[in-house]
């Protein structure tokens, strides 16, 4: 049973491009989650995805976008990218399971370098 | 505003003997908390989670206790190995939230 994958592993842009990021969730898993984690810090929750709808978004900026695909895998675009920007982005997928929590579960990350 | 700290950022554990790891949280409105191990150049592994219905619950070497009273949460774990040395960090959900809030994280070193 695969876990969460995620694409690619790593990634070097400059300031002012745009990235596309990947994640496919668990076999089973209906909603993916998306954060950001700087260098020695914990994880920040930028949005979260069900029914290929963005239904609760952190205090990310509007160049933070994301999709879900029917087949429930996902992407998050960057755009005008800062060097702030750079960071381990972290996928976590879920089963939606109504007003009870369920368990999210990480990808690998991918590392984005801004230079 | 809300936030999930954890009370040390590092830990040094002799091989064997047990570990114990705090965090405190300030949203009273919490209902569910996590634990998740992250090593170095990986994602963050799920350890055990706990519902705010519960005070205790217990793994498999691992045990997290509740206290809502003083909004505490910690991570105890057996025998520490070699192998559990990371970076843990608990996080918290609040009521009709989706998003994991962390904390900052406390760096675990095992000691042969």
């Amino acid at each position: 049973d695969a876990g969460v994958t995620q694409s690619p592993t790593h990634l070097i842009k400059t300031r002012g491009q745009q990235v596309t990021l990947r994640c496919s969730p668990k076999s089973g898993h209906d909603t993916v989650s998306w954060y950001q984690q700087a260098l020695g810090q914990g994880p920040q929750f930028i949005f979260q995805y069900y029914e290929e709808e963005e239904r609760q978004r952190g205090n990310f900026p509007d160049r933070f976008s994301g999709h879900q695909f029917p087949n429930y895998s996902s992407e998050l675009n960057v755009n005008a990218l800062l060097l702030g920007d750079s960071a381990l982005y972290l996928c976590a997928s879920s089963r939606d399971v109504g007003v009870v929590a369920d368990t999210q579960y990480f990808g690998p990350g991918t590392r984005l370098t801004v230079l | 505003g809300e936030s999930v700290g954890l009370h040390l950022p590092t830990l040094s554990v002799q091989e064997g003997d047990n570990s114990i790891i705090n965090c405190a949280y300030s949203n009273s409105a919490s209902d569910y908390f996590i634990w998740y191990k992250q090593e170095s150049g990986k994602g963050p592994q799920f350890i055990i989670d706990i519902r705010s219905n519960m005070d205790k619950r217990q793994g498999q070497r691992v045990t997290v206790l509740l206290n809502k009273t003083v909004k505490h949460l910690s991570l105890q774990i057996a025998a520490t190995q070699p192998g559990d040395s990371a970076v843990y960090f608990c996080a918290e959900r609040g009521i009709g939230d989706y998003k994991l809030s962390f904390g900052a994280g406390t760096t675990v070193t095992v000691r042969a």
